[in-house]
């Protein structure tokens, strides 16, 4: 049973138009959400984050919204670049003294110039 | 260097073989992660150590053994693998205070194939 899915394997969005990454969870003990970006051949790296006690976190076009009733997050990218063309991973974790990030499967995007 | 790194970034073995994956980190962190990516699955945690002692073994096959040897480094020795163990395999460090885990930085992986 997965605790943390990203339902939309895929997305093309064209370049300068927003992206909208969507992640759902199911863990109501889930206080810190992260989302990461990948690359062909390369690791994940670390994109924005948000804690439970906001609902909201931007950094330049990222932005990250949090919907605690409905356990939902989503990742906003505007305006939407070519580089941004990667499979983006969300990922949730309970800050109980655990060390368990709970991935998502991943959404792919394509930006179209 | 900074950041992690992993070697081999490759590696063909046969079922009987005995390997190993090496992961650096030059981050100053407390914690590191062997993770599992599959295709088309999550990646999944198998192993975490912090301050060098495993705290977290999510019911990972013995053919499977980490070790770390220090803060910076990281192992995973493999030994009669099967070819459903092909996957690409993370290392991963973070900066762990209290109950508060910091994010993750992952290395580039090293892509196992298991013939």
């Amino acid at each position: 049973d997965q605790q943390v899915k990203q339902n939309s394997p895929s997305l093309s969005v064209q370049e300068g138009r927003i992206s909208i990454l969507n992640c759902d969870y199911t863990n109501s003990m889930f206080d810190y959400f992260l989302w990461y970006k990948k690359y062909p051949a390369e690791g994940p790296t670390f994109l924005i984050s948000i804690s439970s006690i906001k609902d909201k976190n931007e950094d330049g076009r990222f932005t990250v919204f949090l919907n605690k009733s409905a356990k939902h997050l989503s990742l906003h990218i505007v305006p939407s670049q070519p580089g941004d063309s990667a499979v983006y991973f969300c990922a949730a974790s309970a800050t109980s003294g655990t060390y368990k990030y709970i991935f998502g499967t991943g959404t792919r995007l394509k930006v179209l110039a | 260097e900074t950041g992690v790194t992993q070697t081999p970034r490759h590696l063909v073995m046969g079922m009987t073989n005995k390997k190993s994956l090496k992961c650096e980190q030059h981050l100053g962190h407390n914690a590191m992660y062997w993770y599992k990516q599959s295709a088309k699955k999550p990646l999944e945690l198998m192993f975490v150590y912090s301050l060098e002692e495993r705290v977290e073994n999510n019911s990972v096959p013995s053919r499977f053994s980490p070790e770390c040897p220090n803060s910076s480094h990281l192992f995973l020795h493999l030994h009669t693998l099967q070819p459903e163990d092909s996957a690409l395999y993370l290392c991963a460090s973070s900066h762990t205070s209290g109950a508060n885990t910091g994010e993750l930085f992952f290395g580039e992986g090293s892509r196992l194939t298991v013939l």
